[in-house]
């Protein structure tokens, strides 16, 4: 059974840095193309970040130059750097996996619950 | 970037109606869009990807359609369950969601 599991999210104040953690089982996240989304609340989603299945790394401008996506092979993880965070940060993170084929990448087919940031003084 | 645009963004409708939803891409992404369904406090469920294909199990009054730069989701006759948020993606340039319809019980 495919199940994604995100961890480390909290209360962090303006300017200060967090890493985002999602646990995946049930398949190889080295294998996949993984994506990290975010709802800031009452509002809709974002697509964040993609990392593919051959490493390539996609921003969306938001969000460019302060976070960082990576993946931990050995432990199936995939993560999410943020630095220089802005209240405007503050949202509910979820990772997800894309269903893709040998062609390319399609919709999300799996999420994970998320895990809430909350940027404040 | 590639900028998706929902139409409306509030819809007031009631049991039995059939209701459509809109979203227009800034540029064309063939048939590389999805839709989601989402109640607060849940993760996105997938209803139609690749535009007009319907995810398994989802129930046969949902329906996709569109090609290029516009596309519409529509529910044949509402039911209950489905008053929800409802988005639509773009996945031809890495991911873009619209910013979201909001389907209200009138």
């Amino acid at each position: 059974e495919v199940q994604l599991v995100e961890s480390g999210g909290g209360l962090i104040q303006p300017g200060g840095s967090l890493r985002l953690s999602c646990a995946a089982s049930g398949f190889t996240v080295s294998s996949n193309y993984m994506s990290w989304v975010r709802q800031a609340p009452g509002k809709g989603l974002e697509w964040v970040s993609l990392i593919n299945s051959g490493g390539s790394i996609y921003y969306a401008d938001s969000v460019k130059g302060r976070f960082t996506i990576s993946r931990d092979n050995s432990k199936n993880t995939l993560y999410l750097q943020m630095n220089s965070l802005t209240a405007e940060d503050t949202a509910v993170y979820y990772c997800a996996r894309s269903h893709s084929d040998s062609r390319g990448y399609y919709h999300f087919d799996y999420w994970g619950q998320g895990t809430l940031v909350t940027v404040s003084s | 970037d590639i900028q998706m645009t929902q139409s409306p963004s509030t819809l007031s409708a009631s049991v039995g109606d059939r209701v459509t939803i809109t979203c227009r891409a800034s540029q064309g992404i063939s048939s590389w869009l999805a839709w989601y369904q989402q109640k607060p406090g849940k993760v996105p469920k997938l209803l139609i990807y690749k535009a007009s294909s319907l995810e398994s199990g989802v129930p046969s009054r949902f329906s996709g359609s569109g090609s290029g730069t516009e596309f519409t989701l529509t529910i044949s006759s509402l039911q209950p369950d489905d008053f929800a948020t409802y988005y639509c993606q773009q996945y031809n340039t890495y991911y873009t969601f619209g910013q979201g319809t909001k389907l209200e019980i009138k």
